[in-house]
């Protein structure tokens, strides 16, 4: 069965600092993978999408980027961390076909000191 | 402007009573309509609707959708504390999913 990691949980960081947050999925070829960032009380918001290796696109201009260096593996980063980046990570996949459900990892809850 | 509007924001229940929670959305390419359960942490995926007026059912909870109405409702008879969490709704289109703000519920034993 189809698992995904997301890491770490939880991460304090301060302003102008850099962040790499990582994804894999296990189990699947070719997923889509996705990142989104929920705000407090708020839905999810998509900030970037991969159809494949190297193909990113981006949903929000904003103070972050992302990578997808192998199949399984997605990276958000970012080069100078603002306060407003605050807030719970989460990544997803689906399957390549599209049409299908996407299935969360379990976030990462970042904040900006 | 695509755009997924949940009702109630919040609501506040006895064990045993049950609910509908609404959806209603504006997107252009509509492929799907889906529910998700948030309790701490990872959104857990509860039903995809794409087509009109098929109930989807899983034990105590239920969704449909109306295509026409552009709306889905997702009930919960019986309800249990376990089931207190955010309900997530979000409309697909191509790849991509927009969610909803959500509803909080709290089952109160």
């Amino acid at each position: 069965s189809q698992t995904i990691h997301q890491w770490p949980a939880t991460l304090v960081q301060p302003v102008g600092s850099p962040l790499s947050l990582e994804c894999t999925v296990e189990g699947t070829s070719n997923p889509n993978l996705y990142w989104y960032r929920q705000a407090a009380g708020r839905g999810l918001q998509l900030l970037f999408y991969s159809v494949g290796i190297g193909q990113i696109s981006s949903e929000v201009p904003q103070n972050l980027s992302a990578s997808r260096p192998q199949d399984r593996q997605f990276i958000l980063s970012s080069k100078k961390l603002l306060l407003s980046d605050s807030g719970f990570y989460l990544c997803a996949w689906s399957e390549g076909a599209g049409g299908q459900p996407q299935h969360f990892g379990d976030g990462t809850r970042l904040s900006i000191l | 402007e695509d755009k997924v509007v949940q009702s109630p924001l919040s609501l506040v229940v006895h064990e045993g009573d049950t609910v509908t929670l609404n959806c209603s959305y504006e997107v252009t390419n509509f492929r799907s309509l889906l529910w998700y359960k948030q309790e701490k942490k990872a959104p857990t995926f509860l039903f995809m609707l794409t087509s009109s007026g098929i109930e989807k059912k899983s034990g105590r909870l239920s969704s449909i959708l109306d295509k026409k109405e552009l709306s889905s409702i997702l009930n919960i008879t019986a309800t249990q504390t376990g089931d207190s969490a955010i309900y997530l709704c979000a409309v697909q289109y191509g790849n991509k999913l927009v969610f909803g703000a959500g509803t909080i519920l709290r089952v109160k034993s």
